[in-house]
């Protein structure tokens, strides 16, 4: 099981820039979440998808960013344009349900963005 | 709403025990995780409880008081290893996703 696996590991940009960052989950998990965490706000949910269905966006920050689920093993975060205050680490986790319950996360190694 | 709180930082000494303690607040429970991460990596399960009492896991512990809104988790033996960051979580009913508490940064020293 090679885990959650989530590219770039660090990203560099420039604000305006389109930032997007990808994420495949594991194999057969039915849960994918994306969180930001930075010093000052700690873990945030961002978005979670149930069977590639977005079920909860109401932490995305703004228009700016948007996810998708297009399929079950791939799901992308996109920043456009990018701003200095979006600098942080992204992290994918995703999960099993059962009875629509959902245990543990395994969390992505993250990717670490930086706006300047 | 929901509210989560942990002591910010921590120190213990190689060898002893401590405890971490989270108290939260939610408009629903249905599970309470704790998390370790090190830092500059991604947070890792340690364990899980849904029903009051201790759940022991090798050199970590868990405990869990719904009445009190109160959990802590119990690292014995310590070693530097366990040097890292303590997430506490809580999944409310209404949804999937799990709140998270701001962490705990404990530093064990030799």
């Amino acid at each position: 099981d090679a885990g959650v696996i989530q590219s770039p590991r660090h990203e560099v940009t420039e604000m305006g820039q389109e930032v997007t960052l990808r994420c495949k989950p594991i194999s057969g998990h039915d849960y994918l979440f994306w969180y930001r965490q930075t010093m000052m706000r700690g873990l945030e949910l961002l978005i979670y998808f149930n069977n590639n269905v977005p079920i909860d966006d109401s932490g995305m920050p703004e228009d700016r960013f948007s996810a998708k689920m297009p399929n079950a093993s791939f799901s992308t975060l996109k920043i456009q344009p990018s701003e200095p205050r979006d600098s942080a680490v992204y992290f994918c986790a995703s999960s099993f349900g059962r009875r629509g319950l959902t245990y543990g996360y395994t969390f992505g190694s993250g990717t670490r963005l930086t706006v300047v | 709403g929901q509210n989560i709180d942990q002591p910010t930082e921590m120190t213990a000494t190689e060898g002893a025990i401590v405890q971490i303690n989270c108290t939260y607040q939610t408009s629903g429970f249905n599970g309470l995780f704790w998390y370790q991460q090190h830092a500059g990596e991604a947070p890792t399960f340690l364990s899980y409880n849904v029903l009051d009492g201790l759940e022991e896991k090798g050199r970590f512990s868990s405990f869990l008081s719904r009445s009190k809104g109160y959990s802590y988790l119990l690292l014995k033996e310590l070693q530097m290893k366990d040097s890292a960051s303590y997430l506490c979580a809580v999944r409310a009913n209404y949804g999937q996703n799990f709140v998270f508490g701001p962490g705990t940064r404990l530093s064990v020293l030799p």
